[in-house]
């Protein structure tokens, strides 16, 4: 059974800190991996998708990684503003429909 | 982008009366839909998936006869709570996977706030 967590749970920065959110999973038989931030009360956002085959994934201030034979990715966000300030949630794809979420990790960016 | 819609938004009911949630695919057709449900400071747990025009496939421990899922269209796919308790009180996700080859991926939609008193 697929499990997925992240390191740290809670994370309080001040503004312009750079940032590493952990993700580890426990079968490396994945078919993508995604990041998603989800504001208190809301829905989520897809930040980013990375495919097995891929290494890493940018869109603006972050980077997503992923080594599958170890079961971990990584989310960087760089020079963090107060509005990053949400919950990161990464979530493996395995070879069914199904996207198992990990425990994510609530962000704080204070000014 | 992909757009995911939920109706209603929030909804206090009183413990033993039944709830529907709607959820549409705004401007892209859904084979699939997923309902999740999150318990505060908890991750997204999958409670089932949502075929057009077959049963939905229910995750373990998930009472098919109390969550009741109709994927009727390609865009609509409702769960309805019935007989709700308060321990059915949480925020209900829906998602919408949109085919479309290796890129393929889900969309959420804001979430539905249940309260049962």
């Amino acid at each position: 059974k697929q499990e997925v967590t992240q390191i740290p749970a809670a994370l309080s920065v001040p503004e312009g800190e750079n940032l590493v959110l952990n993700c580890s999973f426990t079968d490396s038989a994945i078919y993508n991996l995604q990041w998603f931030r989800q504001d208190p009360g809301k829905g989520l956002t897809s930040l980013l998708l990375i495919q097995s085959s891929q290494r890493e994934q940018t869109s603006g201030r972050l980077n997503a990684s992923l080594d599958k034979s170890s079961g971990r990715s990584t989310l960087y966000i760089a020079a963090s503003q107060p509005g990053d300030s949400a919950t990161y949630l990464c979530a493996v794809r395995g070879n069914t429909d199904k996207l198992i979420f990990g425990t994510g990790t609530r962000l704080q960016v204070f000014p | 982008g992909a757009v995911v819609s939920q109706h209603p938004s929030w909804v206090i009911c009183k413990s033993g009366t039944s709830v529907k949630i709607e959820c549409r695919s705004l401007d892209f057709q859904a084979t699939t839909m997923f309902w999740y449900r999150q318990f505060p400071k908890q991750s997204l747990m999958l409670m089932a998936t949502s075929n057009e025009g077959s049963k939905a496939t229910y995750e373990q421990g998930v009472e098919k006869d109390k969550f009741l899922i109709n994927h009727a269209s390609l865009t609509l796919s409702t769960l309805t709570v019935t007989s709700a308790h308060p321990e059915d009180s949480s925020f209900y996700i829906c998602s919408a996977r949109r085919e479309g080859g290796w890129r393929e991926t889900q969309y959420f939609g804001p979430g539905t706030r249940l309260l049962v008193l």
